[in-house]
């Protein structure tokens, strides 16, 4: 049973304007919560993370926001650039230090 | 350094070979990982060693075999395996087993013929 979701397999969008990436949840014990990027023939990198006592954390052009009530989660690309075309990989973990990762959203960022 | 470094890249064998993944990490992690990862599917845990023993065996079958001879290293070892089970198979280490922020190598492509 999948309990991180990632709704949509293939996001495209125009160099220079915002990426939005959303992933769901079904466990409510989650409690801290990652993104990874995934280029083809790679290992995923860690890209940015949030705890679930906060609702939004920052790092340069990503930021995660987290709405626990709603159990969603958000990655913003602000800009998007053609380097961030990748697979994106929401992943949450509970007290068990176990991963459980989304299916992944390919990004496209075209020029 | 702040590599998983996975050896080797692409493996092909034979239902009747034995074979060993390696992982190596040099960033005093004590926690490592082994995910198995099939085509357009999320990474899945198959083993977690803490401190060099192992914690976590996602009810694996007995032909993937991991060894973890030092802080350093990780090994998967092969044996007897089927075609399903070809897939990129993951090594990821953290500093701990309770950090959530694991560091992936670039995986070993596994195929069974």
């Amino acid at each position: 049973d999948q309990q991180v979701k990632q709704n949509s397999p293939s996001l495209s969008v125009q160099e220079g304007r915002i990426s939005i990436l959303n992933c769901d949840y079904t466990n409510s014990m989650f409690d801290y919560f990652l993104w990874y990027k995934k280029y083809p023939a790679e290992g995923p990198t860690f890209l940015i993370s949030i705890s679930s006592i906060k609702d939004k954390n920052e790092d340069g052009r990503f930021t995660v926001f987290l709405n626990k009530s709603a159990k969603h989660l958000s990655l913003h690309i602000v800009p998007s650039q053609p380097g961030d075309s990748a697979v994106y990989f929401c992943a949450a973990r509970n007290s068990g230090y176990a991963l459980n990762f989304g299916k992944g959203t390919s990004l496209l960022v075209t020029p | 350094d702040t590599e998983v470094t996975q050896t080797p890249k692409h493996l092909v064998m034979g239902m009747t070979n034995k074979k060993s993944l390696k992982c190596e990490q040099h960033m005093g992690h004590r926690a490592m990982y082994w995910y198995k990862q099939k085509a357009k599917k999320p990474p899945e845990l198959m083993f977690v060693y803490s401190y060099e023993k192992l914690s976590i065996n996602e009810s694996v079958p007995s032909r993937f075999s991991p060894e973890c001879p030092n802080s350093s290293l990780l090994n998967l070892h092969l044996h007897a395996l089927q075609p399903e089970d070809s897939a990129l198979y993951l090594c990821a280490s953290s500093q701990r087993e309770s950090d959530a922020e694991a560091f992936f190598g670039q995986g070993t492509r596994l195929t069974v013929v």
